[in-house]
This record gives C-alpha cells, structure tokens and sequence, in this order.
C-alpha cells in the first residue's frame, strides 16, 4: 500500500517569488509521481509526473519537480508565482499491482498575493 | 474538445433517491477510474475499469453504489438509497496506461 503526506495544508506567498510545495510519500515498490492542480469548482489538471529517468522533470505553467528516492519526496517547485497559480495542488502517487490506481495527498492551498 | 467530460455537473437530491452519474473517457483510453472527494480531502479512489471490465472496486464502494461500462466506452455510477454521508464530488478519469489519469470537471452530488 502507497501513502502520500503533504506537509503544508496552506502556502501563502506574494506574487513573483518562489515556491516550494512539499510531498512525502511512502511504499514498498517502486513508485510513479504525479502532481495535480485543481481551481475551484473544477477537476484536476495534471501538472507532471515522474516515471522513470532524470529526477528532475518539467510540467506545465512553469512548474517543476525532483525525485528523491532516499528521502522518499517528490516536491513541487516554481520560481516565480502569478495569481493565476492560486489553487489546491494534490500530489499523488501509484505503484505496484496493474490498475495504477491513484493515492492522493490531502492537498495544498497556494495562495499568491498581490 | 476531446477531454473527460461528465454529467451532471451538479445534482442535489433528497435522501433515499436514487441518483446516477455518467461519465465519457477520451476516447482511446482503455482505463477508467471513479473517485470520490470530500471537502478539504484528496481523491479517494472507488472503482476502476480496463474496457469493460470492472477489475478493482475499493472497500469504500457500499453495495449501494454500482459501476457500469458497457461496451468499454461511457460509464455510469449510480448510488441507491443516498444519504447524506454521499454528499461529494465524484471524479472521473481515463487512462491509457502508465502515464498519468486525466480527470472530468465532476459532480457535485448534495443530499439533502
């Protein structure tokens, strides 16, 4: 079974500074890792995944992520933040068995600031 | 466009209703999946299909609650009997394998 932890439930910041939104996740096989961002009232986009390969992978809207499997983590990083990237961000991972069913996170509210 | 669409959008029904809920994948994914979300929680997986076939239902999924995929395309979930503990938005997303899900905009499923 995979569990996924992440850390902060809330991120206030100001817009055009850097953001780091932080996910631990746990399991006994090897893992696929996604985030997904969700706006109000609406479904989830994919932002990224992590398969396979380079540890460091780029999604959209100029958001990216690093593995790391020692330390079991998989967060999301962005440079500079817009309002526009105020919303829930859910990390969530699959791994073991073939339906690659999805364990989701609790979630993180980012929040930009003008 | 040619993502996951779903319908309704919202449906507010009185306790003890029946309520279905459909759902259309992209069309080339084989895989699809219902999830649950509660407020303030991520998704919660229910049930997942590979064509037609339902492979994996989760302990979540009462026998109130059924999952159809006729002929591998659409999808139904129908609750029987509500209560007000189903209140939720009910997810679906299609798959074509390993490479990430993607999702519909929802229901938004209210028992009063």
């Amino acid at each position: 079974a995979q569990s996924v932890t992440q850390l902060d439930s809330q991120v206030p910041v100001f817009e055009e500074a850097p953001v780091e939104l932080r996910c631990n996740y746990s399991s006994s096989v090897s893992v696929y890792l996604f985030w997904y961002v969700q706006y109000p009232n609406q479904g989830l986009q994919l932002l990224l995944k992590y398969l396979s390969g380079s540890t460091l992978v780029k999604g959209i809207n100029g958001f990216e992520a690093e593995f790391n499997k020692s330390q079991t983590s998989f967060h999301l990083r962005k440079p500079s933040v817009h309002i526009s990237d105020t919303a829930e961000y859910f990390c969530a991972v699959t791994g073991g068995g073939s339906n690659y069913k999805l364990t989701f996170g609790k979630g993180t509210l980012l929040t930009v600031n003008p | 466009d040619t993502g996951v669409s779903q319908n309704p959008r919202h449906k507010i029904t009185k306790r003890g209703q029946n309520v279905t809920f459909r759902c259309d994948p992209i069309s080339e994914h084989n895989r699809l999946y219902w999830y649950r979300q509660t407020l303030g929680q991520g998704p919660e997986f229910l049930t997942y299909f590979q064509n037609e076939a339902q492979l994996e239902k989760s302990r979540l999924l009462s026998d109130r609650f059924s999952a159809e995929r006729p002929k591998g395309s659409f999808s139904t979930l129908e609750i029987q009997r509500t209560e007000q503990g189903d209140s939720a938005m009910y997810l679906c997303a299609s798959s074509p394998g390993t490479g990430g899900q993607y999702f519909g905009p929802g229901t938004r499923l209210t028992v009063t």
